[in-house]
């Protein structure tokens, strides 16, 4: 069975500070999908990347990027330069079957809060 | 883009009454709906899935009596908590198998 595992239950840093988010996933398909999803306090899920287990390269995207290392089944989360506004719980969650379209496992999520 | 939304935003209801949660596909056709429970300070877990025009499928642990689910067009899904209990009290979303990014905005229950 699938699961997505976030070790870190809360992180605290300072503005301007970098933080890396990590997630460990399991699953026994070949094909599957990876999320990264920001849930602020009004709980809507913000919808930030999805990556397919074939495209191993990391991604930028402003101040966010992500590191997909498929032989380590991590696919961890940083923020460089951290925002007061980038405090929110973070969700990593994986889609197996072979499609992206499925059923997502979420991860324990991550507590990001930054400090001014 | 595709927009999903949901009714109610916020619902407090006494104990042992039943609330409907409605998810509608605003601009595309969902065949599939997924139905998500979030507990305070827990993740997402899947409770259900609802296809268009037959019975939906529950995750184990989840009673399909109390969590009533229907997916009558491509556009609306329901939930229905019936009976419901303080234990219930949680916040419940919608995402549709159309794109997967695309989520409801929540329900919020909450359970006197």
């Amino acid at each position: 069975a699938q699961k997505v595992t976030q070790a870190q239950t809360e992180i605290s840093v300072v503005e301007k500070e970098d933080v890396t988010l990590d997630c460990v996933y399991e699953t026994r398909d070949t094909t599957y999908y990876l999320f990264w999803y920001k849930q602020p306090p009004s709980g809507e899920l913000v919808f930030l990347i999805r990556r397919n287990s074939f495209d191993e390269q990391n991604e930028i995207s402003g101040r966010y990027s992500w590191n997909f290392q498929k032989s380590t089944s991590s696919f961890n989360f940083t923020i460089t330069a951290s925002q007061v506004v980038d405090s929110a719980v973070y969700f990593c969650a994986l889609s197996d079957g072979g499609t992206s379209y499925g059923k997502l496992t979420f991860g324990q999520g991550t507590i990001l809060t930054v400090h001014p | 883009g595709a927009v999903v939304s949901q009714h109610p935003s916020w619902v407090i209801c006494k104990s042992g009454t039943s609330v409907k949660i409605e998810c509608r596909s605003l601009d595309f056709q969902a065949t599939t709906m997924f139905w998500y429970r979030q507990f305070p300070k827990q993740s997402l877990m899947l409770m259900a899935t609802s296809n268009e025009g037959s019975k939906a499928t529950y995750e184990q642990g989840v009673e399909k009596d109390k969590f009533l689910i229907n997916h009558a067009s491509l556009t609306l899904s329901t939930l229905t908590v019936t009976s419901a209990h303080p234990e219930d009290s949680s916040f419940y979303i919608c995402r549709p198998n159309q794109e997967t990014q695309y989520f409801g905005p929540g329900t919020r229950l909450l359970v006197l």
